[in-house]
């Protein structure tokens, strides 16, 4: 059965520091892969797909990268704002399956 | 598109009642899933439907559980009798030709809490 993982659980920076937040997932046959954002008491806001075809994604300050054979993603975020602070879930889908397996997530913090 | 439609956004009921949550996916989007929240166990996969017909019931908890598609545009989650142990966000999702081409729509959740 996929796994996965997400560290840190939580995570603080100042603001302006670039950051890495990473997923791990344990089967590396993989679908694609999808970022999401939670904001407290919110649902959740795709924010970058990447098929399995491809190494990364990019949407203004965020780029999300992909090595299968390893079973990681991470997740950049270049010049963090303080409205960057919410909860990242990366979330895995797998092949004949439609569902997704989620990530417990990363709570970032970034301080004015 | 106005995205993922969930009504209510929060429901407080008292143990025993029957609660009913529900949903509109994005218009033609042909999948349809329902997801529960809770801080111990994070997001964990209900149920979820192509085509109105549900695929996988495998994660509904217990039989005080159902969940219903009667048409494209609209889908319910039901649980009687309710139980303390079920007050969660439940959030629903859409996504068109399944998830893994195009990934997943969520909705903005509904909070449940039983009392």
């Amino acid at each position: 059965k996929q796994e996965v993982t997400q560290i840190p659980a939580a995570l603080s920076v100042p603001e302006g520091e670039n950051l890495v937040l990473n997923c791990s997932f344990t089967d590396s046959a993989i679908y694609n892969l999808q970022w999401f954002r939670q904001d407290p008491g919110k649902g959740l806001t795709s924010l970058l797909l990447i098929q399995s075809s491809q190494r990364e994604q990019t949407s203004g300050r965020l780029n999300a990268s992909l090595d299968k054979s390893s079973g990681r993603s991470t997740l950049y975020i270049a010049a963090s704002q303080p409205g960057d602070s919410a909860t990242y879930l990366c979330a895995v889908g797998e092949y004949n399956n439609n569902d997704m397996r989620f990530g417990a997530g990363t709570r970032l913090t970034v301080k004015p | 598109d106005a995205g993922v439609i969930q009504s209510p956004r929060h429901e407080v009921t008292e143990m025993g009642q029957e609660v009913t949550l529900r949903c509109k996916p994005i218009s033609g989007h042909d999948y349809l899933f329902w997801y529960r929240q809770t801080m111990m166990r994070g997001l964990e996969l209900l149920i979820y439907f192509n085509n109105n017909v549900p695929i996988d019931d495998s994660g509904m908890p217990e039989d005080r559980f159902s969940a219903k598609m009667p048409n494209a545009s609209f889908s319910t989650l039901k649980i009687q009798p309710s139980e303390p142990r079920d007050s969660a966000v439940y959030f629903c999702a859409s996504s068109f030709g399944g998830m893994p081409n195009y990934g997943y729509t969520f909705g903005s959740g509904t909070r449940l809490t039983v009392v």
